[in-house]
């Protein structure tokens, strides 16, 4: 069965520090899809990032950047220079198929807290 | 683009009666939508995927006949809670998937906070 896991929960860094969030998978599928949502306060889920499994390419987007390791199944997510509007809870999720119907399975989520 | 609006952004209602939430994917046609729920500081349980026309499939443990869900056309869903308690009150999420290669990523809307009293 499917599985994510966010081992950290919560992340407190003072702004401009870089802040490493970690996800871990376990899936059975060769073929398979990560994401990371971003769910700040207001509520609604932002989506950021989705990875195929047979694309191994880090993927840069400004401050943002993600590393996708097969090897140790992991889609760990970097913000650099933090800023107190990247207070929010991130959540890294699995999906085993693609279309429309497929479905996520979610990590936990780890709350990040910028402090000015 | 990949927009998706959920109505009304939060509720109170007395228990005992139904409340419905509107979720539409404003710029594409959505062929999938899923109705999540969230609980304070918790990650999202998904209660059930609709298909535009068909009947709703519902995860298990989650009650169709209290949760009831219609997906009329490629742009609206609706969930409706019936007879609410307030062991329902939570924060109520939708997404909308398009059934295109690569373009299948579920796009969440705001999310509606219901509390009964």
């Amino acid at each position: 069965a499917q599985k994510v896991t966010q081992a950290q929960t919560e992340i407190s860094v003072v702004e401009k520090e870089d802040v490493t969030l970690d996800c871990v998978y376990e899936t059975r599928d060769t073929t398979y899809y990560l994401f990371w949502y971003k769910q700040p306060p207001s509520g609604e889920l932002v989506f950021l990032i989705r990875r195929n499994s047979f694309d191994e390419q880090n993927e840069i987007s400004g401050r943002y950047s993600w590393n996708f390791q097969k090897s140790t199944s992991s889609f760990n997510f970097t913000i650099t220079a933090s800023q107190v509007v990247d207070s929010a809870v991130y959540f890294c999720a699995l999906s085993e198929s693609s279309g429309a119907n497929s479905k996520l399975t979610f990590g936990k989520g780890i709350t990040l807290s910028v402090r000015p | 683009g990949a927009v998706v609006s959920q109505h009304p952004s939060r509720v109170i209602c007395k228990s005992g009666t139904s409340v419905k939430i509107e979720c539409r994917s404003l710029d594409f046609q959505a062929t999938t939508m899923f109705w999540y729920r969230q609980f304070p500081k918790q990650s999202l349980m998904l209660m059930a995927t609709s298909n535009e026309g068909s009947k709703a499939t519902y995860e298990q443990g989650v009650e169709k006949d209290k949760f009831l869900i219609n997906h009329a056309s490629l742009t609206l869903s609706t969930l409706t809670v019936t007879s609410a308690h307030p062991e329902d009150s939570s924060f109520y999420i939708c997404s909308a998937s398009q059934d295109i290669p690569f373009l299948d990523t579920q796009y969440f809307g705001p999310g509606t906070r219901l509390t009964v009293l």
